[in-house]
């Protein structure tokens, strides 16, 4: 069974540093690996979506790092901006099966 | 290009009551999968179904709930006799789900379910 952990829970940083998101999963063999964005009440935006065979996606200040072998991803955020407040979620698909597993996120709250 | 819609965008219903949760997929998606929010959770897959078919529905429980994706029309989640326990976040999502270019997942903005 994967298990995807996502840390820190919470996050609270002065606007314009840079954010660092950490997620851990327990089985390497995974098809893909996305990271979500959730505003409270709202819905998930997929913010990157990483094969099993990348090593990194970037878009934007975003950018996602994957290291399989070790069952790492970190999405960096640079100059944070009070904007990227919401809660980011790690979601991991199995091989050939699309399912996702979720972390259970990272609350980020950017202070102005 | 509409995204993943679901409706309503909130349902209160009382203990006993049905509960029917719709999805109307990505234009082009043949695949669609509901997840489960509840509250302070992660998102935990609950169904898998492409037209026609559950692919996967291990993440369901067993009792009172069913999933249907009809040929034509939306995918329909459905909930009998619910409880105060079902009250949750209800996730749609959908995929192209061919190829390893079209597999990235695309989620509605959820049918939060209160029941009173």
């Amino acid at each position: 069974k994967q298990e995807v952990t996502q840390i820190p829970a919470a996050l609270s940083v002065p606007e314009g540093e840079n954010l660092v998101l950490n997620c851990s999963f327990t089985d390497s063999a995974i098809y893909n690996l996305q990271w979500f964005r959730q505003d409270p009440g709202k819905g998930l935006t997929s913010l990157l979506l990483i094969q099993s065979s990348q090593r990194e996606q970037t878009s934007g200040r975003l950018n996602a790092s994957l290291d399989k072998s070790s069952g790492r991803s970190t999405l960096y955020i640079a100059a944070s901006q009070p904007g990227d407040s919401a809660t980011y979620l790690c979601a991991v698909a199995r091989s050939n099966d699309y399912k996702l597993s979720f972390g259970a996120g990272t609350t980020v709250t950017v202070r102005a | 290009n509409a995204g993943v819609m679901q409706n309503p965008r909130h349902l209160v219903r009382r203990r006993g009551q049905e509960a029917r949760l719709r999805c109307s997929p990505m234009k082009g998606h043949s695949h669609v999968y509901w997840y489960r929010q509840l509250p302070e959770e992660g998102l935990k897959f609950m169904v898998y179904l492409q037209k026609e078919n559950i692919i996967d529905e291990s993440g369901m429980p067993k009792e009172r709930f069913s999933a249907e994706f009809p040929k034509e029309g939306p995918s329909i989640l459905r909930i009998q006799q619910v409880v105060r326990g079902d009250s949750a976040a209800y996730f749609c999502a959908s995929s192209a789900g061919t190829g390893a270019m079209n597999t990235e997942a695309f989620f509605g903005q959820g049918t939060r379910l209160t029941v009173v």
